[in-house]
């Protein structure tokens, strides 16, 4: 079974706004929290993680919120721009394990 | 620094056969890891290796196998063939627990 719940399933936001995308766990042994971000034919790459000491965390039009107590964290992507179109996917993973858990993922589209 | 590497970047095989896919990570990680990545189940975690020892492994048959050599490359093998092994099989690195994991390009797999 999915051990990380992503919604929504895909969006469409127009340039200049705001992409918010939602991922829930059970698991309360995951305590790192990657983003990924993947585009056609390429493998999914790095975009921005939170442990859970931080609530909140932001590189450059990217952040993540985390809520601890309600096993919930996102992502916002503020000024969305055309090049931010792609697939984005929460992951999760434990103390010392390579394992992640990843979400299903949403696929973002930026309308120019 | 070169990336993590991942040969063939396309496969076509019929259902029965065999085949292995080959990862170099990035130099110095020790830590190699493996994805099935499909429409419909989405990111799946196969197995990861550090230091040629498998130290955690996926929901997956035993069709699925791996090996990682001392100079961390890494191979994934199936055998038997079934059509729904078809996805892209991606492999990522890292040098530690907890660390980012760098993602290749991923080899698509197509099983007729």
């Amino acid at each position: 079974q999915q051990q990380v719940k992503q919604s929504p399933q895909s969006l469409i936001v127009q340039k200049g706004g705001i992409s918010i995308i939602n991922c829930a766990y059970e698991n309360t042994a995951f305590d790192y929290f990657p983003w990924y971000q993947q585009f056609p034919g390429k493998g999914p790459a790095l975009l921005i993680a939170i442990r859970p000491d931080v609530s909140e965390k932001k590189e450059g039009r990217f952040t993540i919120s985390f809520n601890k107590s309600a096993k919930q964290f996102s992502l916002h992507i503020m000024d969305s721009q055309p090049g931010d179109s792609a697939t984005y996917f929460c992951a999760a993973s434990e103390s010392n394990d390579y394992k992640l858990s990843f979400g299903a993922g949403t696929t973002v589209t930026v309308r120019a | 620094k070169a990336g993590v590497t991942q040969t063939p970047r396309y496969l076509i095989k019929t259902r029965g056969q065999q085949v292995t896919l080959s990862c170099s990570p990035i130099s110095g990680h020790r830590s190699v890891s493996w994805y099935q990545q499909t429409p419909g189940q989405g990111l799946q975690f196969l197995f990861e290796y550090f230091s040629e020892t498998q130290r955690n492994k996926g929901n997956f048959p035993g069709r699925f196998s791996g090996r990682q050599f001392s100079n961390s490359r890494s191979e994934m093998n199936v055998s038997t063939l079934e059509l729904g092994d078809s996805a892209l099989y991606l492999c990522a690195s890292s040098p530690g627990p907890m660390e980012t994991q760098y993602f290749g390009p991923g080899t698509r797999l197509l099983v007729l």
